[in-house]
């Protein structure tokens, strides 16, 4: 069955710091892959999307993601992170069939001190 | 980017009452919308899919009498919680998409639903 596995479940970082968050899918055929982001109070944000092509996607608000098929992950990153982006990020893959739903991930809580 | 909106984003009802949520894409034609259920420090929950004009596709497990899901124009879907009970104290989550599988789906901002 498709899956989308996101081991970390809280992270913490200085703002200034590097980002990286874990998404490992599990999926028969070529995954098409997003992130999102959940800030209190407000709708989920596409953050960016794979679903062919350059495997390295670039995103909203400086994130980026890398495709890695031999490692079925799609890890999101971001080079200096903001005190803005302390949220919750979800990793997700597109289930073809009927319906063409989206399967998410746990979510990682991201926390950024000063 | 494309704006969907949910209505209530907060309610508060007695146990045995039926609740309705109301998920409007504002910019776009939606011909297709999703109903998620979310729990604290959890992953969304698909519950349903709705096609404009068509019956919902409940998900496994979801129980499709007791939330009715009503897609009645492009630019409207409802979700009804009927005879709610406070295990269905939830942030319920709809979704719009214009197109096919690959275009990019519009979240509401939820609405926080409390029984008592």
């Amino acid at each position: 069955a498709q899956s989308v596995t996101q081991p970390d479940i809280h992270i913490t970082v200085s703002e200034g710091a590097s980002l990286e968050l874990r998404c490992n899918y599990s999926y028969g055929a070529t995954p098409y892959l997003f992130w999102y982001v959940q800030s209190p109070g407000q709708g989920l944000q596409l953050l960016l999307k794979y679903f062919s092509g350059d495997t390295l996607v670039q995103g909203i608000k400086g994130f980026e993601a890398e495709f890695k098929r031999s490692q079925s992950s799609f890890n999101l990153r971001k080079p200096s992170v903001h005190w803005s982006d302390a949220a919750e990020y979800f990793c997700a893959v597109l289930d073809w069939g009927a319906t063409n739903k989206l399967i998410f991930g746990t979510g990682t809580l991201l926390a950024v001190q000063p | 980017g494309a704006v969907v909106s949910q209505h209530p984003s907060w309610v508060i009802c007695k146990s045995g009452t039926s609740v309705k949520i109301e998920c409007r894409s504002l910019d776009f034609q939606a011909t297709t919308m999703f109903w998620y259920r979310q729990f604290p420090k959890q992953s969304l929950m698909l519950m349903a899919t709705s096609n404009e004009g068509s019956k919902a596709t409940y998900e496994q497990g979801v129980e499709k009498d007791k939330f009715l899901i009503n897609h009645a124009s492009l630019t409207l879907s409802t979700l009804t919680v009927t005879s709610a009970h406070p295990e269905d104290s939830s942030f319920y989550i709809c979704s719009a998409r214009s197109g096919q599988g690959t275009d990019t789906q519009y979240f509401g901002p939820g609405t926080r639903l409390t029984v008592l």
